[in-house]
């Protein structure tokens, strides 16, 4: 079975600093995807980047980056140059390949991000 | 851009009722998503379809019960309302023909039942 742990309920970060998000995995499958997701007070789940389980080099989208460790099963996101508008819930989830039907996605308990001036 | 809508932001039912939450998606999606969020539980599965009229019972499909007609649209219907299924309900879409599979999600459904 699939697991997503991420142990920080909740992480402050002044404006304009980096700030990293822990997200560790567990799967027996040698093919897998890791996205991160990020949630707004409205509520909507905005796909922020996604990380393949063979991809060489660590994805990056914008501000965002994913460290890929896989050895560790460790998927981080890390934010650069933090805005107030970045504040919100991040989800971490991992992809789960099956045959014969949809894939399915695993997620973490989230992360609360709260930006400050 | 992927869109993907759902029927209400927030919908409030009393116990016992037969409550239909709808979703479209408008890219030609495969694949179609239940989940409801709870706070310190993250997302768990419903329900997913991966073609129309085919559905699979995700990790608590208990209660609900789910309609897939037509390729862009995914129906959750609690058949009797309990107040244990008030919750957020999201719906997301993916097609595993585009190589990550990414589930886009629609806004969320805030259902409260009294």
């Amino acid at each position: 079975a699939q697991k997503i742990t991420q142990t920080q309920p909740g992480m402050f970060v002044q404006e304009k600093e980096a700030v990293t998000l822990d997200c560790t995995y567990d799967t027996s499958d040698p093919s897998y995807g890791l996205f991160w997701y990020k949630q707004p007070s409205s509520g909507e789940m905005i796909f922020l980047i996604y990380q393949g389980s063979y991809d060489q080099q660590n994805a990056t989208e914008g501000r965002y980056s994913l460290n890929f460790q896989k050895a560790r099963k460790s998927a981080n996101l890390v934010i650069s140059a933090s805005q107030l508008g970045d504040s919100a819930m991040y989800f971490c989830a991992m992809r789960e390949d099956l045959t014969g039907t949809a894939s399915k996605l695993t997620f973490g308990t989230g992360t609360r991000l709260q930006v400050t001036l | 851009d992927v869109k993907v809508t759902q029927s209400s932001r927030y919908l409030v039912k009393r116990t016992g009722e037969k409550v239909f939450l709808e979703c479209v998606q408008d890219m030609d999606h495969e694949n179609m998503f239940w989940y409801r969020q709870d706070p310190g539980l993250g997302l768990r599965l419903i329900y997913f379809s991966y073609d129309v009229k085919m559905k699979e019972k995700g990790d608590i499909p208990e209660g609900y019960s789910v309609s897939r007609e037509k390729k862009e649209r995914f129906s959750l219907i609690l058949e009797s309302a309990s107040t244990n299924q008030t919750s957020m309900y999201l719906c997301a879409s993916s097609d595993p023909g585009r190589g990550t599979d990414t589930q886009y999600f629609g806004p969320g459904t805030r259902l409260t039942v009294l």
